[in-house]
């Protein structure tokens, strides 16, 4: 099977514009959350998503939004950014059946905010 | 290559030896745990996970091990090898199969030394 794909893989940006990331899941996988990655912060989560609806969201402000297709891909998006935007973002997809919480991620989009 | 976090632990150890690397986690309601490897330029991929009613699983040349008193995860590599070298997170799963959300640690860099 094909792993989780996000693109693009780098962004930049400059402050106040928004960005789309995209995320295609594992083949079969129907959850998709995504994560924050920063020096400082480490690995925070943002949000997940399972059947089209936001399950559960991590401590994040509304600026950070995201959705889900019928065919289980997802978008985050960052309105308005901050330099303090600037991280890699992660998704991660996993199989809700399997009853474990693997979450099996991809490479990333860096995006730098100037 | 890029850096995940900039004040990491680091361990350091030499080509062969065994590694030991630990994680505290903050929930103590969390039932599910798991090891990532992080690569430079890479998302964090799974390496061994462990339920909360077991203290020790073993993988292929990896072990976890679980101490819910304290609250204390190790992973150990056996005959670690240069490839093992990564940044290694340890993630916990406050809501087990309900919620994908993980809350991950800081992270620990490891460098094998050929």
């Amino acid at each position: 099977k094909a792993g989780v794909t996000q693109t693009p893989r780098y962004l930049i940006k400059t402050r106040g514009q928004q960005v789309t990331l995209s995320c295609s899941p594992i083949s079969g996988h129907r959850s998709v959350s995504w994560y924050q990655q920063t020096p400082g912060q480490g690995l925070q989560f943002l949000f997940e998503y399972f059947s089209e609806t936001q399950r559960n969201k991590g401590n994040f402000p509304g600026r950070f939004s995201g959705r889900q297709f019928s065919n289980s891909r997802s978008e985050m998006n960052v309105s308005t950014l901050e330099l303090g935007d600037s991280a890699l973002y992660l998704c991660a997809s996993r199989d809700r059946s399997s009853g474990k919480n693997i979450q099996y991620f991809g490479a990333g989009t860096r995006l730098s905010v100037l | 290559g890029e850096s995940v976090g900039l004040h990491l632990p680091t361990l350091s150890v030499q080509e062969g030896d065994n590694s030991i690397i630990n994680c505290a986690y903050s929930n103590s309601a969390s039932d599910y745990f798991i090891w990532y490897k992080q690569e430079s330029g890479k998302g964090p991929q799974f390496i061994i996970d462990i339920r909360s009613n077991m203290d020790k699983r073993q993988g292929q040349r990896v072990t976890v091990l679980l101490n819910k008193t304290v609250k204390h995860l190790s992973l150990q590599i056996a005959a670690t090898q240069p490839g093992d070298s990564a940044v290694y997170f340890c993630a916990e799963n406050p809501l087990y199969n309900q919620g994908g959300k993980l809350i991950f640690g800081q992270g620990t860099e490891l460098s094998v030394k050929p």
